[in-house]
C-alpha cells in the first residue's frame, strides 16, 4: 500500500538559510499535518491543512510557513534557520472527509542546522 | 491544554507480556492512539480506540481505556525482540484532529 512520502530524507543547512520540506500524502487523503520532533522529544504539532485550507495551527514559529497544493501535496518552508530547528520533521495524512481518524506518518525529514 | 504522560522506560523478557501505560488530561478527547517508533524511523500507527470503548484487541495488542481515570494502556502479548522501540500514546485534540503525544516509553526486550 502507498505510504506518505517525504523529501528530502536528510537536509543540512547553515544558520540563517532557508529550507523547503515536501510531503506527498497517501492517495485520496485530504488532510496533511506537520510535526516537529526534537532529539529525545515527542512530536509536536506544527500546522495542518484540510482540502488546501489551513485547518489548525500549533507551535509553528513565524519563520515557518506551509501550504497545501491542488494535488494535495504540502510544503513546509523554513526561513532564517536557527540551530534549534535541527529536528525530525514528520508529515502525516488522513482521510478526514470519510471521518477516518487514522493518521499515517511519513518517514520524516531529518534537518540539521550548522 | 492537553498533557499526556507516560513512564520513560520498560524492560521485559522475550515471551512475557508488556504493559505500557499512559495518562491524559483532556476528558473530551475522542480518539486515543498508540504509535511505535524504531530508532531513526517514522511513527507507525499500531492501533487506536474511540473514547466510548473500554477495550480493543488486535492480534497481540490489547488496548484498555479507563475514561474515568483518563488512563490508557497497551498490552503486547508474547513480546518479541522486534517489539523493542519507543511507544507513544497520543490523543486527538478537542475539536481538531491534530495529535498530542506523550513523552514516549522506551521498551527493551531482553532475549
Amino acid at each position: 500500500a502507498a505510504g506518505v512520502i517525504q523529501s528530502p530524507r536528510h537536509l543540512i543547512k547553515e544558520k540563517r538559510e532557508t529550507a523547503t520540506l515536501k510531503c506527498y500524502p497517501i492517495p485520496r487523503h485530504d488532510t496533511v499535518y506537520w510535526y516537529q520532533q526534537g532529539p529525545g522529544q515527542d512530536p509536536q504539532f506544527l500546522i495542518s491543512f484540510y482540502e488546501k485550507m489551513q485547518s489548525d495551527k500549533g507551535s509553528i514559529p513565524d519563520r515557518f510557513s506551509a501550504q497545501q497544493f491542488s494535488d494535495y501535496h504540502s510544503e513546509l518552508n523554513m526561513s532564517s534557520l536557527e540551530l534549534g530547528d535541527s529536528a525530525l520533521y514528520f508529515c502525516a495524512s488522513s482521510y478526514t472527509s470519510v471521518s477516518s481518524y487514522e493518521q499515517y506518518f511519513g518517514p520524516g525529514t531529518r534537518l540539521t542546522v550548522t | 491544554g492537553e498533557d499526556v504522560e507516560q513512564s520513560l522506560f520498560l524492560s521485559v523478557r522475550e515471551g512475557d507480556s508488556s504493559v505500557i501505560n499512559c495518562t491524559y488530561t483532556d476528558s473530551s478527547s475522542t480518539y486515543l492512539y498508540w504509535y511505535k517508533q524504531e530508532p531513526g524511523a517514522g511513527l507507525q500507527l499500531l492501533t487506536y480506540i474511540f473514547s466510548n470503548m473500554d477495550m480493543k484487541q488486535d492480534q497481540r495488542l490489547t488496548v484498555l481505556l479507563n475514561k474515568k481515570d483518563k488512563h490508557l494502556s497497551l498490552r503486547i502479548a508474547d513480546t518479541q525482540t522486534g517489539d523493542s522501540a519507543i511507544y507513544f500514546c497520543a490523543e486527538a485534540a478537542t475539536g481538531a484532529n491534530n495529535l498530542f503525544f506523550g513523552t514516549g516509553t522506551r521498551l527493551t526486550v531482553i532475549p
